[in-house]
């Protein structure tokens, strides 16, 4: 499984653009990069996935680096209720779909 | 609503004691997780269901987790003789189709004393 880098946290000011990077160096050709949000005591919650082209939906849009190699979560205005841990995935088109959270990224927002 | 019902949310027992919980997933999805998220940690992966038919336990800890899914729909993990590392919220996942978007419950907290 491809292995991802995440920093430990981050911090933004509410009402303003977030960009949380992802580092998936050993990505394969055929794997998707899932975004999950995790908030306190709740299980994970699902925000973008994307293959190759950048990808917007109604949470959040997904920057995918022309390599590969990385990508960006983009939360175009922060508000005080994305505050969550975010994690990174990269699931194989091949297998059996598990996601490998890792530590992700402690999201603080400041009002 | 419709979402991965887990219950129950709560749990606690004594060392040695079995458990098991449980997870109702989204109706009509084919695919199936468990993943174990200890405190502070990322949910790490225990086991996967396609149906009925458990496809990969790679995850599971030992001998003493037991995972099934005999109709295809409801889950139940099953950890005999627990142990104090058990203690950790147990996550459900369920997803339509390979590749599609995983839908988490709000898992069940296990504490072992």
């Amino acid at each position: 499984d491809a292995k991802t880098t995440q920093p430990n946290s981050m911090e933004s000011n509410e009402e303003e653009p977030v960009h949380l990077p992802c580092n998936h160096s050993t990505i394969s050709g055929t794997d998707y990069i899932h975004w999950y949000r995790q908030l306190p005591s709740q299980g994970p919650e699902y925000v973008i996935h994307g293959l190759t082209s950048n990808v917007n939906n109604r949470m959040a849009s997904l920057a995918i680096a022309e390599d590969r190699k990385s990508s960006t979560l983009i939360l175009h205005r922060a508000t005080l209720r994305d505050a969550a841990v975010y994690y990174c995935n990269i699931i194989s088109n091949f297998g059996n779909e598990k996601l490998t959270f890792g530590t992700g990224t402690r999201l603080t927002i400041i009002p | 609503g419709a979402g991965v019902s887990q219950s129950p949310r709560y749990k606690v027992a004594k060392r040695g004691q079995d458990v098991a919980l449980r997870c109702d997933p989204i109706s009509g999805h084919v695919s199936l997780f468990w993943y174990q998220q200890a405190l502070g940690q990322g949910p790490e992966f225990l086991t996967y269901f396609q149906n009925e038919a458990q496809l990969d336990k790679s995850g599971l800890p030992s001998d003493r987790f037991f995972a099934e899914r005999p109709e295809g729909s409801v889950s139940t993990l099953k950890i005999q003789r627990t142990q104090q590392e058990d203690s950790a919220v147990y996550l459900c996942a369920s997803s339509l189709i390979q590749n599609q978007p995983q839908h988490f419950g709000d898992g069940t907290r296990l504490s072992i004393l």
